[in-house]
């Protein structure tokens, strides 16, 4: 059974690179065909897609985040990983990594989430 | 950027009530339209997928109808625990972008 788990400081402060880590079980990210996504949700707001990318390292990122945002894939240690620099108050969220059930399609498979704070 | 606009906002309902949430994009989306369940503290479920196919395992009180720009959810019958904020979310038929509704909190009357 697919899982993916996120990882990484809870706590931020502002300017700085918030960095998380999804590590995917239970199937390899290199040999499916997949777009594996990032998702954030700050406190009691909407779901914000921030990007996603393939095994091949293939990225596509939400346009209103491009500027900060990184998105890579280590296929040996099966992670994907996000980088937003420059954070703020505003990119306070739970962050979740996320799968689709299809090449690019809706997100079936979710990890836990993990909630990221951004202050001094 | 295609912008998508979900209502209402919130709904109460009482248990056993049909209930309609509605979802529009601003130009035309085939049927690349998704619906999500999401309980408080939880990750979102994926219900709904290109706009009327049901996930495996989800009730059959759950559906989805449209396309182009005009979608919509439906419970034939509300049960207690399909109280969560559902969620719309339109993807380009290529890679390239997702976009979420803004949410519709469902509670029970």
């Amino acid at each position: 059974q697919l899982q993916l788990q996120e990882s990484g400081p809870g706590l931020v402060k502002p300017s700085e690179t918030l960095s998380l880590t999804c590590t995917v079980s239970g199937g390899s990210i290199s040999s499916s065909s997949y777009y594996w996504g990032w998702i954030r949700q700050p406190p009691g707001k909407g779901l914000e897609w921030i990007g996603s990318i393939y095994y091949s390292g293939s990225t596509y990122y939400n346009p209103s985040l491009k500027s900060r945002v990184t998105i890579s894939v280590d296929t040996s240690k099966n992670q994907f990983s996000l980088k937003l620099s420059s954070v703020t108050a505003a990119d306070t969220a739970v962050y979740y990594c996320a799968r689709p059930s299809d090449f690019w399609s809706g997100f079936k498979h979710w990890g836990q989430g993990t909630l990221v704070t951004v202050s001094s | 950027d295609i912008q998508m606009t979900q209502s209402p906002s919130s709904l109460s309902a009482s248990v056993g009530d049909r209930v309609t949430i509605t979802c529009q994009a601003s130009q035309d989306i085939s049927n690349y339209l998704n619906w999500y369940q999401q309980k408080p503290g939880k990750a979102p479920k994926l219900l709904i997928y290109d706009a009327s196919n049901l996930e495996t395992g989800v009730p059959s009180r759950f559906s989805g109808s449209g396309s182009g720009t005009d979608f919509t959810f439906t419970i034939s019958s509300l049960q207690p625990e399909d109280i969560a904020t559902y969620y719309c979310q339109q993807y380009d038929n290529l890679p390239g972008m997702y976009t979420f509704g803004q949410g519709t909190k469902l509670e029970i009357k």
